[in-house]
């Protein structure tokens, strides 16, 4: 089983639209989960990050984690086609910022005006 | 916003030559790390380092491998003898301490990566 399992998509949405993607997790020591998104050719530009379970809001983003289940949610409200990219999950450890990620393999979101 | 750069943008190399990749963290940062992307996959931790030494390294990360900091800004990564295999895009991230939370940091930030192309 691989340790976080992301749908690599493609996901199609229209704009407006409620978008809701996700990762699971086989590894219990995971404490930190964070969202990044990446345009093509750039970096991973992080978005969101939680610690243990529960929601966090950032304007249209909502972030869940629901660690009992060793699932966790990004859902992006009245969606853009500037939000079409790939959105890549990553975990870590209790050590948050200075032990590695590790990655989703991501997903690629296009927004259709 | 201060950012994580890196040089050059694309790199190609014949196979066996050594290559380094260079990164400038963002600056008040004290923790560096390597990650690479090979086409099609997810990314995947390569090495961090803090205080002038690896603090961990992934089994990916072997003797072909090294970083440095050889000054107070630059990072880098050296390939010794590439391979067709080490064709992917490298991504160099620091992170920070966070200042009100005991023992703890903030998120690592990325850069735009380096590709690098195998011949």
């Amino acid at each position: 089983q691989k340790e976080v399992e992301q749908d690599p998509g493609p996901l199609s949405v229209p704009e407006g639209a409620i978008v809701s993607l996700n990762c699971t997790y086989s590894n219990s020591a995971f404490q930190y989960f964070m969202w990044y998104r990446q345009y093509s050719r750039k970096g991973p530009e992080l978005l969101m990050y939680t610690y243990s379970s529960g929601n966090k809001e950032d304007g249209r983003f909502t972030a869940q984690v629901d660690k009992s289940s060793k699932y966790i949610s990004l859902f992006i409200r009245d969606s853009q086609p500037s939000d079409s990219a790939t959105y890549l999950c990553a975990m870590s450890g209790p050590n948050f910022g200075n032990e590695k990620l590790t990655f989703g393999t991501g997903t690629r979101l296009t927004i259709i005006p | 916003e201060p950012e994580v750069t890196q040089t050059p943008s694309h790199q190609v190399t014949q196979m066996g030559q050594e290559v380094i990749l260079r990164c400038v963290p963002i600056s008040n940062h004290l923790y560096f790390y390597w990650y690479r992307q090979i086409l099609g996959q997810k990314v995947e931790f390569l090495v961090s380092f803090y205080n002038n030494e690896i603090s961990e390294k992934s089994e990916i990360f072997d003797d072909q491998f090294s970083v440095e900091r050889p000054d107070g800004s630059n990072f880098t990564l050296k390939i010794r003898s590439t391979k067709l295999e080490d064709s992917a895009m490298y991504f160099c991230a620091s992170s920070a301490p966070d200042r009100e939370v005991f023992n703890s940091n903030q998120p690592q930030h990325f850069g735009d990566g380096t590709r690098l192309s195998i011949l």
